[in-house]
């Protein structure tokens, strides 16, 4: 059982570039989200799914899309990254917000 | 604005002695949790406590909620030098988990 896998661990982009970060559970859980947090702050909310085909913005969607076509899979896609962009990206599963949140290690991501 | 305010922003105390860390938040809340937060990791769940709920329990953890006061607090007991993190947290509203700033808590051995 690996919980949620985010892929990948480093990266860094210049501006401009696109990629997208991978996130993968394996505990069928319906809700999954996509944080970022910067240098001595908390998380902040980009994107969430309650459910496959389901996704809604949470307080700082810009610049970001996210797709969710299988329960397992939540890739969040930067299209033209920027310097602001530059952060730890960390992808979190649950069964829904009753629930507590499984995260993933993180994206450590530096747009040059 | 983030909410789930917290307090203080550091906290520094030594081995064996209690840490409080506090979060306040501004509108109604389904459940509020706590995080641990080692540096350079992934979060950590700790303790869940429900919009119905007063006071929970787990190990050397306790955790409160006053809806009234719309604030929570974080006691942890007997502190360990392993304890030393970032505990966050995070007020389930809707669809939406949001997060605080967090405190940074050092315990000196």
């Amino acid at each position: 059982n690996a919980g949620v896998t985010q892929t990948p661990k480093f990266q860094v982009l210049k501006t401009g570039q696109s990629m997208t970060l991978q996130c993968a559970q394996d505990m069928n859980h319906e809700y999954m989200s996509w944080y970022r947090q910067d240098p001595g702050m908390g998380l902040r909310l980009i994107h969430y799914s309650v459910g496959a085909g389901i996704t809604d913005q949470g307080e700082v969607p810009n610049g970001y899309n996210v797709s969710r076509s299988t329960t397992e899979d939540f890739p969040l896609r930067l299209l033209s990254a920027a310097p602001s962009q530059t952060s730890v990206y960390f992808c979190a599963s649950s069964p829904g917000l009753e629930n507590i949140q499984y995260f993933g290690a993180g994206t450590r991501l530096s747009v040059l | 604005s983030q909410q789930g305010e917290e307090d203080p922003q550091a906290l520094s105390i030594q081995e064996g002695e209690n840490a409080t860390m506090n979060c306040s938040y501004k509108t109604s809340i389904n459940n509020l949790q706590w995080y641990r937060q080692n540096s350079g990791r992934g979060l950590v769940h700790l303790i869940l406590i429900r919009s119905n709920e007063r006071e929970k329990h787990s190990g050397r953890l306790r955790v409160t909620l006053d809806t009234s006061k719309k604030s929570s607090s974080l006691l942890i007991t007997a502190s360990r030098a392993a304890d030393t993190a970032s505990y966050f947290c995070a007020k389930a509203s809707g669809s939406r988990l949001t997060f605080g700033e967090g405190t940074q808590l050092t315990v000196n051995p």
